[in-house]
């Protein structure tokens, strides 16, 4: 079956970096896009960031964009999310997700915390 | 680009039927049929309900449909059962430069 299990979440300053990763297995994961979705505490989901397949086309929401960088590891069957210049607002739960490439999401992994605070 | 609009609550007692509208513009709900729907429980991931306006995945219940006009779709879900209280979320491709773009959240609540 289908899994995406995320980590690397935690307790970061503001300014500082974090490094979320999410490993997928149960589907080949080379054949399909993947995205970072986030949830403030509380609050709505907030797409984050797209990666096609290869890796060739990446997308990133304005709010993330020079900060965050996504990538992946088709030989791990793993997903990055490197995120940088931290702010108090980036706090949230991080969810992958795996992209139908029909703009939805059909698979999400239970997510990780990341919390920005001095 | 703004959140879609939906409404903060929505309630109904067991077995009647809930509409839940997801309000857009012509630039994601209104200009395309990628709009899908979530699901999401207290503490839980969002599940996958509806995809492209109207189809659903295959093991959700088909007591949860989807609908499309003009600018805003609708997520209906008949039969309402207490599982079914949870927050929904709708979401759009967008043709601006976010390309997704989710709604604001409703949580249904049973009576």
């Amino acid at each position: 079956q289908v899994q995406l299990v995320e980590s690397g979440g935690g307790l970061v300053k503001p300014g500082g970096s974090l490094r979320l990763s999410c490993a997928a297995s149960g589907f080949t994961f080379s054949d399909y896009y993947m995205s970072w979705i986030r949830q403030a505490p509380g609050k709505g989901l907030e797409w984050v960031s797209y990666i096609s397949s290869s890796g060739s086309t990446i997308y990133y929401a304005d709010s993330v964009k020079g900060r965050f960088t996504i990538s992946r590891d088709n030989a791990k069957n793993s997903l990055y999310l490197q995120m940088n210049s931290l702010r108090a607002e980036d706090t949230a739960v991080y969810y992958c997700a795996r992209d139908s490439s029909g703009w939805y999401w059909d698979y999400w992994g239970q997510g990780t915390l990341v919390t920005v605070s001095s | 680009q703004s959140a879609l609009t939906q409404p903060a609550s929505v309630s109904g007692s067991p077995g009647q039927s809930i509409t839940i509208s997801c309000t857009g513009t012509s630039s994601d709900v209104g200009g395309y049929n990628y709009v899908s729907w979530y699901q999401q429980h207290p503490g839980k991931a969002p599940k996958l309900m509806i995809y492209e306006v109207s189809n659903r995945p295959s093991g959700v219940s088909n007591r949860f449909s989807g609908s499309k006009s003009g600018n805003t779709a609708s997520l209906t879900i008949s039969g309402l059962q207490a599982e079914d209280e949870a927050d929904y979320y709708c979401s759009s491709y967008t043709s601006s430069s976010t390309f997704y773009v989710f709604g604001t959240g409703t949580k249904v609540t049973v009576l």
